[in-house]
């Protein structure tokens, strides 16, 4: 069974600086791989996702992240944050030959410093 | 579009008594989901159901059943509520292909 490892519960940045916030999980098969936010008393909404080719894949929000097969990681980064990106983020991956189980990191909080 | 519509937003329940949180969609996607959501958990997959007539346990589905009737809709029903059941419950749903989720507005549930 795949399982998803967010290493970093809370993570405090001043505004405008830099974030990466950190995913690995384990699969025994091929995986699609997800980022979503969640902003204060909303649902999760998309980020971005992994599906295939390129590693480096761009979301919305100035939102990156890439794929890294052989350390099983999909690390997210913005080169600046602002203070509209304070939320909580959670990783997710789906098993490409059993996409209906999708699971889910414990989340990571982000907090942006004015 | 509305996308997913849970309903209620929040709801506070005496232990014991019969709960149902009702999940609807517009996308006409095949797969939906329930998800709770607890503080250092993350979210945890309770029920779901790859296209109308079938049903399949997750995670954590104890104390929990699901219907689908229908495309559109996906009860989820707590028989005999605990306090352990007190948490953020998430619907969701898939177009089945990749995984992608697309979730409703959450409902709030207190079992006291």
């Amino acid at each position: 069974a795949q399982s998803v490892t967010q290493l970093d519960s809370q993570v405090p940045v001043f505004e405008e600086a830099p974030v990466e916030l950190r995913c690995n999980y384990s699969s025994s098969v091929s995986v699609y791989l997800f980022w979503y936010v969640q902003y204060p008393n909303q649902g999760l909404q998309l980020l971005l996702k992994y599906l295939s080719g390129s590693t480096l894949v761009k979301g919305i929000n100035g939102f990156e992240a890439e794929f890294n097969k052989s350390q099983t990681s999909f690390h997210l980064r913005k080169p600046s944050v602002h203070i509209s990106d304070t939320a909580e983020y959670f990783c997710a991956v789906s098993e490409k030959t059993s996409y209906d189980k999708v699971i889910f990191g414990p989340g990571t909080s982000l907090s942006v410093i004015p | 579009i509305a996308g997913i519509t849970q309903a209620p937003t929040s709801q506070i329940l005496a232990a014991g008594r019969r709960m149902t949180l009702r999940c609807t969609q517009d996308m006409r996607h095949n797969a939906m989901y329930w998800y709770r959501q607890d503080l250092g958990l993350g979210l945890r997959l309770i029920h779901y159901s790859n296209t109308a007539g079938t049903t399949g346990k997750g995670e954590v589905p104890d104390g929990y059943s699901v219907s689908r009737a229908n495309t559109d809709d996906f009860p989820l029903t707590l028989a005999s509520a605990v306090p352990s059941q007190t948490s953020v419950y998430f619907c969701a749903s898939s177009e089945g292909v990749t995984g992608e989720l697309f979730f409703g507005e959450g409902s709030r549930l207190t079992v006291l």
